[in-house]
């Protein structure tokens, strides 16, 4: 595709229930990065993906938080046991290389009721 | 901790008149990016400036960057009502080489018809 698809662009789910969040990075895009941001903040940095390894999970916020990249490409953020305050944007970003431009999706709107 | 900081955290100013957004940073960067997002969704990338650069522009932007204050501005000359939006610095840790690029909180720009 041309840029950068996240699905589905809206969630609404009940408290406890799991959630499955999806990247589409542009193609050829080594690295994919995953970011939150809660109404009027900024982003909150929370898994970074080089190829298919993450070298750095430092971000995710609790046990519940899981991600994967198969096949260097699609990327799923599983948030198990969903509570409110996971409510936010979740947005998806990819970029030829780690320090490159990154190109941002439109992100996932989740919120926890 | 946040790598980057965007000061002032709002601004409210005239069309016709110039933006200044200032962003600073506490460790070594391989280069530093500012970003616009407009409506709380996916970022556009603006503009890059590379460690050894001082000064780069783009159509009515100019950045500049001081690797000694660790520091970086974001102007907008002549700014149009198009222009408000929320602007983010990010820059990309040299301290190992899987660090990740790291988004500050942002400025929020209004710019008045």
């Amino acid at each position: 595709g041309a840029g950068v698809s996240q699905s589905p662009s809206n969630k609404v789910t009940e408290k406890g229930k799991d959630v499955e969040l999806r990247c589409d990075p542009i193609s050829g895009h080594t690295a994919l990065y995953w970011y939150r941001q809660s109404l009027g903040q900024g982003l909150e940095f929370l898994i970074y993906f080089q190829g298919n390894s993450a070298p750095d999970k430092s971000g995710l916020p609790s046990d519940r938080f899981s991600a994967e990249r198969t096949g260097g490409s699609v990327s799923t953020l599983t948030i198990q046991r969903t509570q409110q305050e996971d409510s936010a944007v979740y947005l998806c970003a990819s970029s030829f290389s780690a320090d490159g431009e990154a190109f941002f999706g439109q992100g996932t709107r989740l919120t926890v009721v | 901790s946040q790598q980057g900081e965007e000061d002032p955290q709002a601004l409210s100013i005239q069309e016709g008149e110039n933006a200044t957004m200032n962003c600073s940073y506490k460790t070594s960067i391989n280069n530093l990016q500012w970003y616009r997002q407009n409506s709380g969704r996916g970022l556009v990338h603006l503009i890059l400036i590379r460690s050894n650069e001082r000064e780069k522009h783009s159509g009515r932007l100019r950045v500049t960057l001081d690797t000694s204050k660790k520091s970086s501005s974001l102007l907008i000359t002549a700014s149009r009502a198009a222009d408000t939006a929320s602007y983010f610095c990010a820059t990309f840790d040299m301290k190992t080489s899987y660090d990740k690029v790291i988004f500050g909180p942002g400025t929020s720009l209004s710019v008045i018809p």
